[in-house]
């Protein structure tokens, strides 16, 4: 059984840069043809994927974020993580950490999420 | 870009029958997706390739895909059915995949 887990800061100031690490267990980021995602969700919004890294390494960004987003993947840790760049308001959401989003796959393990506040 | 059109809302007696819609132009040519988010937890895969129930999830819950709108139809709605549902797609060309903009169920 695949469950993934967020960690990291849930206070970030404008301007700086909002990192977050999700750690794989029952599974690995670099086996398989899976791809491992970030999605994240405003406070009583809707749900915006991020970006995805794929099993190769090769990663893939949502057009609205691209500039300001890196997702990159630590195999021997069973861990990938998200940097947003320049972070605003607009930023505050639960971000969850999920397999799947490549080509017609759908996300079929999610972790449980961590609200990220962007705040002074 | 692609647009998923779902009903704001969507409110049902408990007992009865739930459909929620998921409008996007020539939808039936794509694989669609449903997630429930209950509050507060993180969503839930209940169907998956149009019609595919993953393992876990009650029979009562079903999926169709067709023309220029997907559907979720619950049967024999429970109180424990009341959350937000998110259809979900990929969309080839951009290469993303793309979330309606949910449905909230109410259990009258």
């Amino acid at each position: 059984q695949v469950q993934l887990q967020e960690s990291g800061p849930g206070l970030v100031k404008p301007s700086e840069t909002l990192s977050l690490t999700c750690t794989v267990t029952g599974g690995s980021v670099t086996s398989g043809t899976f791809y491992w995602s970030w999605i994240r969700q405003p406070p009583g919004k809707g749900l915006e994927w991020i970006g995805y890294i794929d099993f190769t390494g090769r990663t893939n960004y949502n057009p609205s974020l691209k500039s300001r987003v890196t997702i990159s993947e630590d195999s021997s840790k069973k861990q990938f993580s998200l940097k947003v760049n320049s972070v605003t308001t607009a930023d505050t959401a639960v971000y969850y950490c999920v397999r799947g989003g490549g080509y017609a796959d759908p996300f079929d393990y999610w972790g449980q999420g961590t609200l990220v506040t962007v705040s002074s | 870009s692609y647009v998923l059109t779902q009903p704001p809302s969507v409110s049902v007696d408990p007992g009865k029958t739930a459909k929620i819609t998921c409008g996007g132009h020539s939808i039936g040519g794509k694989s669609v997706h449903w997630y429930q988010q209950r509050p507060g937890q993180a969503p839930v895969m209940v169907i998956h390739y149009d019609s595919d129930r993953p393992s876990g999830i009650p029979e009562r819950f079903s999926g169709s895909n067709s023309g220029d709108t997907a559907t979720l139809t619950i049967t024999r709605v429970e109180a424990g059915d009341e959350a937000d549902y998110y259809c979900q797609v990929w969309v080839s060309g951009v290469d993303l995949p793309q979330f309606g903009s949910g449905t909230k169920l109410t259990v009258l």
